[in-house]
């Protein structure tokens, strides 16, 4: 199975901050990663596909990006409602395998 | 708009089969442009996918649980269930049914999630 390794695990920051998450395969996934955030006693919401491509209705302050096999979740400007866990999933190769998640929460 | 919305017992006995349904309105599974999936999640963990099924009746499965489980479509009725036999006190979570995209094979449109709780 393809590993999915998310850092931080968690992370504190304040309303307006510039926050990255970073995801890295355990092997070379092309761009098939996707990104979703999830609130307490919700589901998932996805946010960005194939790495960088915004869903629709996604703000733009969400953004994506790669580097080889390391994949980053970039907002912009922290707004009081992004406070939430993120995680990314690979659809490279069967299984589909979800990162462990980051969650964001308040300074 | 599509809605998913799972349904089943909140309680099975261990070693019995967990048994869900997920209605859909909004779009047709016999489409043939989506995965029709079930994801889980144990309260306060991580996400975990089952499996999905697409409507030609071909189905992936997860291999930790491949030899439990089988999912299925019902076409008349526009639903797709889940069944994990042999269920442990491990099985417990929320279990999400969710619409997957083929190219990208990304999750667009999920259900709410049902807690099921194994215990004798």
């Amino acid at each position: 199975d393809i590993q999915m390794t998310q850092s931080p695990s968690s992370l504190s920051a304040s309303v307006g901050d510039r926050v990255t998450i970073t995801c890295r395969a355990s092997q070379s996934i092309s761009s098939f990663l996707n990104w979703y955030q999830q609130k307490p006693g919700k589901a998932p919401k996805l946010l960005i596909y194939a790495a960088s491509t915004l869903q629709s209705g996604v703000p733009s302050r969400f953004s994506g990006g790669e580097s080889g096999a390391e994949f980053t979740l970039t907002i912009s400007s922290l707004q009081p409602e992004d406070f939430a866990t993120y995680y990314c999933q690979q659809s490279y190769r069967m299984p589909l395998t979800f990162g462990q998640g980051t969650k964001v929460e308040i300074k | 708009q599509v809605q998913l919305q799972e349904s089943g017992p909140g309680l099975v006995k261990p070693s019995q089969t967990l048994s869900l349904t997920c209605d859909v309105s909004g779009a047709s599974i016999s489409s043939g442009a989506y995965y029709w999936s079930w994801i889980r999640q144990v309260p306060g963990k991580g996400l975990e996918w089952i499996g999905y099924m697409f409507y030609s009746g071909s189905a992936y499965y997860n291999p930790s649980l491949e030899s439990r489980l089988i999912i299925s479509l019902d076409a008349s009725n526009n639903r797709f269930s889940l069944k994990l036999r042999s269920v442990t006190a491990a099985d417990t979570a929320v279990y999400f049914c969710a619409r997957a995209g083929q190219k990208e094979i990304n999750f667009d449109s999920w259900g709410q999630g049902t807690l099921v709780t194994v215990s004798s």
